[in-house]
């Protein structure tokens, strides 16, 4: 079975800190792993995702991730935060070749002017 | 459509009623996901469809629960007899393929049963 485990509902920096939100996974079979965006009153959309190759992924919006296979990590980072990035995050990770995406519980971004 | 489209995108409903959400995918999109969202959590996956069959439902919670898309393209989700746990964001997703992973979310339908 697949598990998403994100450390930290809530994550506060200033504007123009780095931003780190942290995802571990658990998966028996190699994992695609993603990190979805959503803001409020919209739906999740996909920031970035990780297959198979490299293994720094980058995304919209300055982020990037980075697949550590043996600390089962895919922690997502931004070199600045801006005030447009307040939002909501959710890791997610599903088999590769499967069909089901087992979504973290969520990290709450808030950016201070 | 451009997007993925959901409706109603607000329902109260007494307990014990029945309630349908629909959900309009993208138009070139096979597969079709449910997720239940609860408050504070991330999306559950319900059930899934590849065009109008649908080989897994196994997130359900309970036979009150119920999904169609008879033609491939639109479908319901449908809870019978209502209660108050069933209280959540009901959130619809296609992708091009099943096993493509990258899925694109509609906006959701907030479900409040009283």
């Amino acid at each position: 079975a697949q598990s998403v485990t994100q450390l930290g509902s809530h994550v506060s920096v200033s504007e123009g800190a780095l931003v780190l939100l942290r995802c571990n996974y658990s998966s028996s079979v190699p994992p695609y792993l993603f990190w979805y965006v959503q803001y409020p009153n919209q739906g999740l959309q996909l920031l970035l995702k990780y297959t198979t190759g490299a293994t720094l992924v980058k995304g919209i919006n300055g982020f990037e991730a980075e697949f550590k296979k043996s600390e089962t990590s895919f922690h997502l980072t931004k070199p600045s935060a801006h005030m447009s990035d307040a939002a909501e995050y959710f890791c997610a990770v599903s088999e590769a070749g499967g069909f089901k995406t087992i979504f973290g519980a969520g990290t709450r971004l808030f950016v201070k002017a | 459509g451009a997007g993925v489209s959901q409706s109603p995108r607000y329902k109260v409903t007494k307990r014990g009623q029945d309630v349908t959400l629909r959900c309009d995918p993208i138009s070139s999109h096979a597969t079709l996901y449910w997720y239940q969202q609860a408050l504070g959590q991330g999306p559950e996956f319900l059930t899934y469809f590849n065009y109008e069959a649908q080989p897994d439902k196994s997130g359900l919670p309970s036979d009150r629960f119920s999904a169609e898309r008879p033609e491939g393209s639109i479908s319901t989700l449908t809870i019978q007899r209502t209660e108050q746990r069933d209280s959540a964001m009901y959130r619809c997703a296609s992708s091009f393929a099943a096993n493509t992973g990258e899925l694109f979310f509609g906006e959701g339908s907030r479900l409040t049963v009283l």
